[in-house]
């Protein structure tokens, strides 16, 4: 079994300051996804990465692939309390494939 | 509105008794996969499938089971619960182009006493 290891586990940070999750495997990915979960709800996705070195932002979170396709990051810059929530990676090991492991989640509060 | 539905939203059972959660996508996915999520653990793959007959064991398929004998339907059956099966579980599909987004319902939480 492929194990995506997220980092840090829990964040609580002031609005306005900026953060980076990291998101580690031994195994190489075809794809990386990143979503984001809130309370009672299921994740909804955010970006997937695909090449390595690919750097994608999405207004004020800029994520990042690996060169190796083996790790990730997301940094979020003069985050916002609606930045509040789970984060959560997942990778593809296989095009055509269904097996998506994902990572163990990042849990983010934004304190404004 | 493209959606999956999952039901019911909350089950709270007794050891040994057999039970269904039922899991629907209307966007003619031909994935269907079914995860459990626990504290520390992240989201699990129970088992998935790639098309109507055809599914597979996940990461954790133990005292589960599944069918997918339409398109649109991917029920979990668990035969015989056990406490360590209580869980907040979520059916997810995705259509079968590279890198497609996996669209999750709002999830089952079962309590197993």
């Amino acid at each position: 079994t492929q194990l995506l290891k997220q980092s840090p586990q829990f964040l609580s940070i002031q609005e306005g300051e900026n953060l980076t999750v990291y998101c580690n495997s031994s195994s190489v990915f075809s794809s990386l996804q990143w979503y984001r979960q809130e309370p009672g709800e299921g994740p909804v996705l955010l970006v997937t990465v695909v090449t390595g070195g690919e750097v994608k932002k999405l207004k004020r979170l800029t994520f990042q692939f690996g060169d190796a396709r083996k790790d990730s990051s997301l940094h979020i810059t003069a985050a916002q309390p609606g930045d509040t929530g789970l984060y959560l990676c997942a990778g593809a090991t296989d095009f055509g494939n269904e097996k998506l492991t994902f990572g163990t989640g990042t849990r983010l509060t934004i304190i404004p | 509105e493209a959606q999956v539905t999952q039901n019911p939203r909350y089950l709270i059972t007794v050891t040994g008794k057999k039970l269904t959660v039922t899991c629907s996508q209307n966007m003619n996915h031909e994935y269907m996969s079914w995860y459990r999520q626990d504290p520390g653990l992240g989201l699990r793959q129970i088992y998935y499938s790639m098309n109507v007959e055809v599914t597979d064991k996940g990461d954790v398929p133990e005292g589960y089971k599944v069918s997918r004998k339409e398109k649109r339907n991917f029920p979990l059956i668990l035969e015989s619960p056990s406490p360590n099966q209580t869980s907040l579980y979520f059916c997810a599909s995705r259509g079968r182009l590279e890198n497609t987004e996996a669209f999750f319902g709002q999830g089952t939480r079962l309590t197993v006493v």
